[in-house]
């Protein structure tokens, strides 16, 4: 498995905060993913990134912006915190392995979580 | 679009008992097929995986098969442990096409095993 940190672990904020969620992987897998987790909706795709120039919106990304710092590392921000963003955010590098052709497989390893609170 | 669908939990079951979680999806061509596991107070991991019908993933004693005939992609464990009490998901990757590898996921399913 990638070795994946996310920090902060846990996070309580206010509204209208701005707040950084880091994630790191010292795998040198080049794509990473960010996603929220919700009671009842399991996981939704903010952002995801496939190399250091490349960076694409998810299925949910207004109201986050991510930057791709280096391979290894991948920032997800809330400009502007509002309570519904309120949830568990998980970060997911990967990599693409098995045989070569028309398919691969593409398996993402995810971090512990960052659980964030926003009042 | 590319969909999940996951029975609702949450299933109780004693240890030993005989483990069932049903999995279907919609996609097109052939995705691959992904089963991960979270456990209390962790981020999910990957339990195992198929890459085209017919296949069977297998891993710590869970077992699923790929099954295009039916949409099916369901998870099985011969006898639980108390130990795998989590919550599991399934999930879907599109085959590759240009840079979409998107996970589509379900809703998860909480299993609980008592003693």
């Amino acid at each position: 498995d990638a070795d994946v940190t996310q920090t902060p672990r846990n996070r309580i904020t206010k509204t209208g905060k701005r707040i950084m969620l880091e994630c790191s992987q010292t795998k040198g897998h080049d794509r990473m993913y960010w996603y929220r987790q919700d009671p009842g909706l399991g996981l939704r795709l903010i952002y995801y990134s496939f190399d250091v120039k490349d960076i694409n919106k998810g299925e949910i990304s207004d109201g986050y912006s991510v930057s791709r710092q280096a391979q290894a590392k991948f920032s997800l921000s809330l400009e502007s915190a509002i309570p519904n963003q309120t949830a568990l955010y998980f970060c997911a590098p990967s990599r693409q392995g098995g045989a070569s052709g028309r398919e691969k497989t593409d398996t993402q390893y995810f971090g512990p979580g960052t659980r964030l609170t926003v009042l | 679009g590319n969909s999940v669908t996951q029975m609702e939990g949450p299933v109780t079951l004693s240890e030993e008992a005989f483990l069932t979680i049903n999995c279907t999806y919609t996609a097109t061509g052939y995705p691959s097929l992904f089963w991960y596991v979270q456990y209390p107070g962790e981020g999910l991991q990957l339990l195992l995986k198929a890459t085209k019908a017919d296949d069977k993933g297998s891993n710590k004693g869970f077992e699923a098969t790929y099954r295009k005939e039916t949409t099916s992609f369901h998870l099985e464990k011969g006898s639980v442990q108390v130990s795998d009490s989590a919550v599991y998901f399934c999930a879907l990757r599109p085959p590759t096409s240009g840079t979409a590898s998107k996970l589509t996921f379900g809703t998860g399913t909480r299993l609980q095993v008592t003693l």
